[in-house]
């Protein structure tokens, strides 16, 4: 069947390194997205992946191995404004979009 | 401001109200789409839109009914709703469906309490 699984909630402290999982498993595969949405606002799209290895975005950076439907999302020198859901989802081979339901990630002093 | 603009923000109806979201993007997009996120759940997908035209509708009950008189506006008509319809209603839109990348602009939600 169609799932993704990430982690619900994750805490990293302010300057620090995080990593945030997606593990899928999905009706072919036609590339990899990762959003990120703050409280009470819209979605906004942050990396897309279709070929294995790491696409790497300013702090931000997106891993892909196709092979072991995984992903995982990087965020370095985290800051306060770090602080919000992401959403990782995929496209299968018929373009409809599979979704997480997002890793809440609350960043410390 | 994502260029996606959805009214009201927050909505608030008994069971037996009508009413209606509206969605509107200048983006030049081909695209509209409506989602349902729900606390803790993945996004649901309502309904696709691609050059005017329907493509999806992903087994949602007939109290919802959507509209799109044009590529820039999309409505998602409400009545007899259910309390577990209460809800985050995002519309997005993209250049349109099938295309590369596909990336997703979203508006930043109706939020739906049915009381």
């Amino acid at each position: 069947g169609q799932n993704i699984d990430q982690p619900t909630e994750m805490t990293a402290t302010e300057g620090a390194i995080v990593q945030i999982n997606c593990t899928y498993q999905t009706s072919g595969f036609n590339g990899l997205f990762w959003y990120q949405q703050h409280a009470g606002e819209a979605p906004t799209f942050l990396s897309y992946n279709v070929l294995d290895g790491l696409e790497e975005k300013g702090r931000f950076s997106s891993f892909l191995s196709r092979s072991k439907g995984y992903s995982y999302l990087l965020l370095k020198e985290l800051q306060m404004k770090d602080s919000a859901s992401y959403l990782c989802a995929v496209r299968e081979s018929n373009y409809q979009l599979i979704w997480g339901a997002g890793t809440k990630l609350i960043i410390k002093p | 401001e994502t260029g996606v603009t959805q009214t009201p923000r927050h909505l608030v109806m008994g069971m037996t109200n009508k009413k209606s979201l509206k969605c509107e993007q200048h983006l030049g997009h081909n695209a509209m789409y409506w989602y349902k996120q729900s606390a803790k759940k993945p996004l649901e997908l309502m309904f696709v839109y691609n050059f005017k035209e329907q493509t999806e509708n992903n087994s949602v009950p007939s109290r919802f009914s959507p509209e799109c008189p044009n590529s820039s506006h999309l409505f998602l008509h409400l009545h007899t709703l259910q309390p577990e319809d209460s809800a985050l209603y995002l519309c997005a839109s993209s250049q349109d469906q099938g295309s590369g990348a596909n990336v997703l602009t979203f508006g930043a939600g109706s939020r739906l309490t049915v009381l």
